[in-house]
């Protein structure tokens, strides 16, 4: 099983800020399959960014995926304050199926 | 646009078997390309993939819940199902339906519903 560590456990920032995190994978994903997922309170989480650096249908730009082998980050460009969430990474490239234990995101 | 809802009872004993339906609406359960799965979310705590299925039935699990999972899906009804057997308190959370890639990316999930194991 691939284990996912994603650091830090939460980042505090302002609007208009750059916020970058990582997730960090226990051996090397098959094909770079990662994802990275947003989840606000009391809502599903909503997928962001397939493949480590595609983003979803209907993602703005601001939210970017990099890395590769066991090194994947996240970066939102511009925090707007609907970014404010918590943020999880997930690994697809074998089974099973694993995520990070998260990602905060608060506001400062 | 697809849609996924998950219904189910929101209390169960412990011991007992919690059993979970997801209603695709909005399009086809039969589809080639993806699978549907479960993925569960313990109040406060991060997110943990239980089992997929595709529509002919292939499926594929997580092994540290494999001994008390049964996943299944029915075209007929355009619905999925989960059950989970011999519950405790520690299987309380949310549960997701999701609607996954062939690869294993969830690209749309149900709304959740909150299942509690107690007596």
């Amino acid at each position: 099983e691939i284990v996912l560590t994603q650091s830090p456990g939460t980042l505090s920032l302002s609007p208009g800020e750059r916020a970058s995190f990582s997730c960090r994978a226990s051996q090397s994903v098959g094909a770079n399959y990662v994802a990275w997922y947003q989840q606000k309170p009391g809502q599903a989480p909503r997928l962001l960014i397939y493949g480590a650096f595609s983003r979803a249908a209907g993602i703005p730009d601001r939210f970017s995926g990099s890395g590769s082998g066991t090194d994947f980050t996240l970066t939102i460009t511009r925090l707007e304050p609907d970014d404010f969430a918590v943020y999880y990474c997930q690994q697809y490239g074998s089974s099973p199926l694993t995520f990070g234990g998260g990602t905060k995101v608060e506001l400062k | 646009q697809l849609q996924l809802q998950e219904s189910g009872p929101g209390l169960v004993k412990p011991s007992e078997t919690l059993s979970l339906t997801c209603t695709v609406s909005s399009g086809s359960i039969s589809r080639d390309t993806n699978y549907w799965g479960w993925v569960r979310q313990p109040p406060g705590k991060g997110l943990e993939w239980i089992a997929n299925i595709h529509y002919s039935g292939r499926m594929y699990d997580n092994p540290s819940l494999r001994s008390r999972v049964t996943i299944s899906v029915d075209t007929s009804k355009n619905q999925f199902f989960l059950s989970l057997s011999s519950v405790t308190a520690a299987d309380t959370a949310v549960y997701y339906c999701v609607l996954f890639s062939r690869e294993g990316r969830g690209d749309l999930w149900g709304q959740g519903t909150l299942v509690t194991v107690s007596s």
